[in-house]
């Protein structure tokens, strides 16, 4: 059992508003990334925060942002949604945030933009 | 680049045996495996680091070549359970906190 949790389970929003996804670490991981799996394709990285500060960053545009807070949470803030923002996102967390370190992932949120 | 998988799908009887590979461009440090059932987040199978290593527990096992950064999944005698979607997750060498870079998926069906 990873011990990595994601709320909420299911989302809806419109296109244009702003939404949070929340995740909470495995005790002790220092490291959490997320990832958005559109339908049928694989993760996607987003960013990466360690140790409260953003680390590293995929090809995602600004209006996504996060935060991490010492408590081992999360969030992970998307503003003026597009349609294209439907899918799957999850959050990993791991000990370090390199080196070949074991990623789990949270059960995932799926939002869904209309 | 996101790493090539193949083969894209594959169907088998209970007890067959199947490889996945998992082919990037780029400079490795590490392959890591994952299995993710319709629905549900991905479960983690296994990690190799560079170096050419292999690895494996209970029927499912791996290998990770490092000159052609090439690694694939062996199922043995596979159960139904085993049925999923399998990623392959690469992290690059030389540093720099990039995530995981997944591949497109193997789909896996296991029938009786």
């Amino acid at each position: 059992e990873t011990g990595v949790t994601q709320s909420p389970t299911h989302l809806i929003k419109t296109r244009g508003q702003q939404v949070t996804l929340r995740c909470s670490s495995q005790s002790g991981h220092n490291t959490v990334s997320w990832y958005q799996q559109a339908l049928g394709q694989g993760p996607q990285f987003i960013f990466q925060y360690y140790r409260e500060e953003e680390n590293g960053r995929g090809n995602f545009p600004p209006r996504f942002s996060g935060l991490q807070f010492p408590n081992y949470s999360s969030e992970l803030n998307v503003n003026a949604l597009e349609l294209d923002d439907s899918a799957l996102y999850l959050c990993a967390s791991s000990d370090e945030p390199t080196g070949g370190y074991e990623q789990y992932f949270g059960p995932g949120t799926r939002l869904t933009v209309t | 680049q996101q790493p090539v998988q193949s083969p894209q799908a594959v169907i088998l009887r209970e007890g067959e045996d199947a490889v996945i590979n998992c082919s990037s461009s780029k400079a490795l440090y590490s392959v890591h495996w994952y299995r993710q059932k319709h629905g549900e987040a991905p479960v983690f199978l296994m990690i190799l680091l560079k170096g050419g290593e292999q690895k494996g527990h209970d029927k499912i096992s791996a290998s990770f070549n490092e000159k052609k950064q090439q690694s694939s999944l062996y199922l043995t005698a596979s159960q139904l359970s085993y049925s999923g979607t399998y990623f392959c997750g690469t992290e690059k060498a030389g540093g720099g906190a990039d995530g995981l870079t997944f591949g497109k998926g193997t789909h896996l069906i296991i029938q009786p």
